[in-house]
């Protein structure tokens, strides 16, 4: 089946700093999306992306979804406290059968 | 809020006995789907379901049934738990606009 890639796997940042994660598949997807988790909880979305060569921002993440169509990366800035979590990625071939996700970065964010 | 409850919220259960998950949707959503996430793996589509009694296998099917009687209930069946079903399982809807999967809150489930 579909693979990807999320890298890396966890970082430890110092407050403030600005942080960028990537995905890469070994398949083309039509849609990428982005997801946070905090423990105990599900994932919830941050930032979808549609469309090939797409940048979107939401707040201060901004995420691309890749000329390819075979990678996609997110970008934090400024990082806070709150920041700390798993991010995950996801892809879609664009039907309704499930996502395919990557494993997850750990972000941990050192006072 | 994508408007999911699932229960139960934990449970734990003993190896060869039947459990069932329950996820509960209130907004009439089309497709709903049951993951796994487990550590090294992230999460995976165990089945997913296109309409009432219309399902399909994921990724990860082997020792899961699903079923859908109505449209906001996606029942997951573990007919014989095994240790290696240990895991917390999400359910999750697909919403517009752009057909974005959402998840509920997660179910964990520990088989002794």
């Amino acid at each position: 089946g579909q693979q990807l890639n999320q890298s890396p796997q966890s970082m430890f940042i110092q407050e403030g700093e600005d942080v960028s994660m990537n995905c890469t598949s070994s398949s083309i997807f039509n849609t990428w999306l982005w997801y946070k988790q905090d423990p105990g909880e599900g994932p919830v979305l941050l930032i979808a992306l549609y469309k090939a060569g797409e940048l979107t921002s939401n707040g201060r993440l901004t995420a691309q979804f890749g000329i390819t169509r075979k990678d996609s990366f997110l970008n934090i800035s400024a990082s806070i406290p709150s920041d700390v979590g798993i991010y995950f990625c996801a892809g879609s071939g664009g039907g309704a059968d499930g996502l395919t996700f990557g494993k997850g970065t750990h972000l941990i964010i050192q006072p | 809020d994508a408007g999911i409850t699932q229960s139960p919220r934990h449970k734990v259960t003993e190896t060869g006995t039947p459990v069932t998950l329950r996820c509960h949707q209130t907004e009439n959503h089309r497709y709903m789907y049951w993951y796994r996430q487990d550590p090294g793996h992230g999460l995976r589509l165990i089945h997913y379901s296109y309409g009432v009694k219309d399902t399909d296998k994921g990724e990860v099917s082997d020792g899961y049934s699903v079923s859908r009687s109505k449209t906001e209930d996606f029942l997951l069946t573990l007919e014989s738990a095994t240790s290696s079903q240990t895991s917390v399982y999400f359910c999750a809807i697909l919403r517009g606009p752009g057909n974005t999967i959402y998840f509920g809150e997660g179910s964990w489930l520990t088989v002794v």
